[in-house]
């Protein structure tokens, strides 16, 4: 069975810093693209970053460039999102979603990480 | 950059009726367009890929269809458990982003 599981989230001021991860298991890791989506409470999804299997080709949504860094483990089964100088409107549920190997969607979600940026 | 409109932002229905909703992308983006069912609390699932193929384990009662600019997600008789939010999502060559739409959510009658 297909699982990721988010953690590092939590409270931080504007400014700060913060490192999320997601574990992977029941699937062969590095032969998948991976990606964050965020979703601002009681707002609609976007799209954060990509990082493809070898972690070649990575890419960043225009909102978050230059402060936050994707990056993966496959010896560990691992995903991560550094992110830094954040601010309140990176306020979020953080999810990591596996992309399918033929088409370019998410075919499976993590349950998500919160990340709140308040003094 | 793509943009996907939705609509309508709110769709009110019965179990056992017919649920319709529209996608629209700013250009085309040919057939590659996905549906996704969202409820409250849970991540995303994914419906529908390539705008009519079911995705693993998705009931037949959901179906796809369009091309191009516009594209539709057809519930065919509504169930308790499809009361939600449905996004679309597609993904651009250049710039390499991924879009979603900003959310139809269907609601109980």
């Amino acid at each position: 069975e297909v699982q990721l599981v988010e953690s590092g989230g939590g409270l931080v001021q504007p400014g700060g810093s913060l490192r999320l991860s997601c574990a992977a298991s029941g699937f062969t890791f590095s032969s998948y693209s991976m990606n964050w989506v965020r979703q601002a409470p009681g707002k609609g999804l976007e799209w954060v970053s990509y990082i493809s299997s070898s972690s070649s080709t990575i890419y960043y949504a225009d909102s978050v460039k230059g402060r936050f860094t994707i990056s993966r483990d496959n010896a560990k089964n691992s995903l991560y999102l550094q992110m830094n100088s954040l601010r309140a409107e990176d306020t979020a549920v953080y999810y990591c979603a596996r992309e399918a190997t033929v088409v370019t969607v998410f075919d499976y979600w993590g349950q998500g990480t919160l990340v709140t940026v308040s003094s | 950059e793509i943009v996907l409109t939705q609509s309508p932002a709110t769709l009110s229905l019965s179990p056992g009726e017919r649920a319709t909703l529209s996608c629209r992308a700013s250009q085309s983006v040919s057939s590659y367009l996905a549906w996704y069912q969202q409820k409250p609390g849970q991540a995303p699932r994914l419906l529908i890929y390539d705008a009519s193929n079911r995705a693993t384990g998705i009931p037949a009662r959901f179906s796809g269809s369009g091309s191009g600019t516009d594209f539709t997600l057809t519930i065919s008789s509504l169930e308790p458990e499809d009361f939600a939010v449905y996004y679309c999502q597609q993904r651009s060559n250049w710039p390499p982003v991924y879009t979603f739409g900003q959310g139809t959510k269907l609601e109980i009658k």
